[in-house]
This record gives C-alpha cells, structure tokens and sequence, in this order.
C-alpha cells in the first residue's frame, strides 16, 4: 500500500457519460497530480494542485477538469466520455510542489468506455 | 518539447544474468531524472532520482547511473521478481513537477 488511494478500482460506463475519479494522497503529502496511461502512449501529465491551487497543466481535454478539496484529496472528473479514453488513471502525491524528489502514485483506475 | 525514449522494449533475462536498460533523453534544463518500476495491474514504484552526470544510486540488484544525455539502469543477477516494467522519467526546471516519461522496457526475468 503506497498510501495513495484511488477509487475507483474499475468502472465502466457508456459513451457521452460523465464520471469521477477520487484520489486520497498520502498523509501530509500537499500535492496532487493526475496522469493517463493509455497502451500506446505511455504516461501522460493531465494537471496537478497543490495546497487546492492548480499548479500546472498537460495535455488535459476540456472535456475533463479537476479540483482539490480543503482536505487534500482530489477529483477529476471526465465528461461526454469517448471510447479513446479508455486507459488507467493514476493519481500521485508529494508533500511539495516542486517535484525534485519522486513522488508516490496510486493503484490507478482502469476507466473502460463502451 | 521534452522526450524520453527507452529502450530495449521488452527484454527477456534468465535468473542471474545481468544486464542493462537504457533511457535516452532531451530536455532543456533537467531538474532530476526518475526511475520507477510499475507492476502490471499497478501504480509506478518509483525507485531513484538522478540530479547530475556521473551520479549513481543503487538499490538492492538494481543501480541507476546517468550522463548528460542517457541513463542506464543495470541490473545485477536478476530474480524472478525483478520481472516488471521499468519507466524513466524526466523532470525540467520552471515546470513545476510535471514529468515525462518514457514508454518503459518490459522485463521479464525466468528461471
């Protein structure tokens, strides 16, 4: 167990649906970041908050936004869904913004489109 | 643009037979360069930060090196469950924590 908890584990949902994806970060981890891993292309930067700010931006559709909460724990949330985002979503944690040392992902949840 | 390309793809080792991984990179400005190790099924392990040429780390049967251009993970007299893939990602100064990853080498390791 990282300490990153991300749920769900599986979902399944129809095209044009809307659904969210919840991360938990580690304890006293102020940071969140989210990345998509699809088979072909690998890990990919969506947004990370920091202390309920937005700190920095990917290649995040608009299709798809997030927010972290006063709590620490983050949501993004993914809209008028396409079969092309199917993939793994993972969440991961650090306690600063910076990034300088690696931080702590989630177990991911495996979004399937039908 | 930031790119990380990794190779080989997949590599395939008996028990003991040590080899490398290599990770070739450009990015303007590196804030650090990250190994992790991800599990099928699994969010990434990470396993080291590289900060300048000629820094090395080691962990257990695994040890990270990098130049100003690539980083190797060598990896001594494999186990079984060293079988995983391995992702090299990098960092750049004035983005935050945004990382870059590579597609990752596919190891497996048999008996």
């Amino acid at each position: 167990d990282s300490g990153v908890t991300q749920t769900p584990k599986h979902l399944i949902t129809a095209t044009g649906q809307r659904v969210t994806l919840r991360c938990s970060p580690r304890s006293g981890d102020l940071s969140v970041y989210w990345y998509q891993q699809s088979l072909d292309q690998g890990l990919q930067f969506l947004i990370q908050y920091y202390n309920g700010e937005e700190r920095a931006k990917g290649n995040i559709l608009e299709r798809f936004s997030a927010q972290q909460f006063p709590d620490l724990h983050s949501e993004l949330n993914l809209s008028s869904l396409e079969l092309g985002d199917s993939a793994l979503y993972f969440c991961a944690s650090s306690v600063v913004g910076s990034g300088r040392d690696g931080y702590t992902f989630g177990s991911g949840t495996r979004l399937t489109v039908v | 643009e930031d790119q990380v390309t990794q190779s080989p793809e997949a590599l395939r080792l008996q028990e003991g037979e040590s080899s490398s991984l290599n990770c070739s990179y450009t990015v303007s400005g590196l804030r650090g360069l990250f190994w992790y190790r991800q599990d099928p099924g699994k969010g990434p392990e990470f396993l080291f930060t590289l900060y300048s040429a000629g820094e090395e780390k080691e962990k257990e049967r695994l040890k990270a090196t990098l130049t100003k251009k690539e980083s190797f993970l060598h990896i001594t007299a494999p186990k079984p469950e060293d079988s995983a893939t391995y992702l090299c990602a990098v960092g750049r100064t004035g983005t935050a924590s945004k990382l870059t990853f590579g597609t990752g080498t596919r190891l497996q390791v048999t008996l």
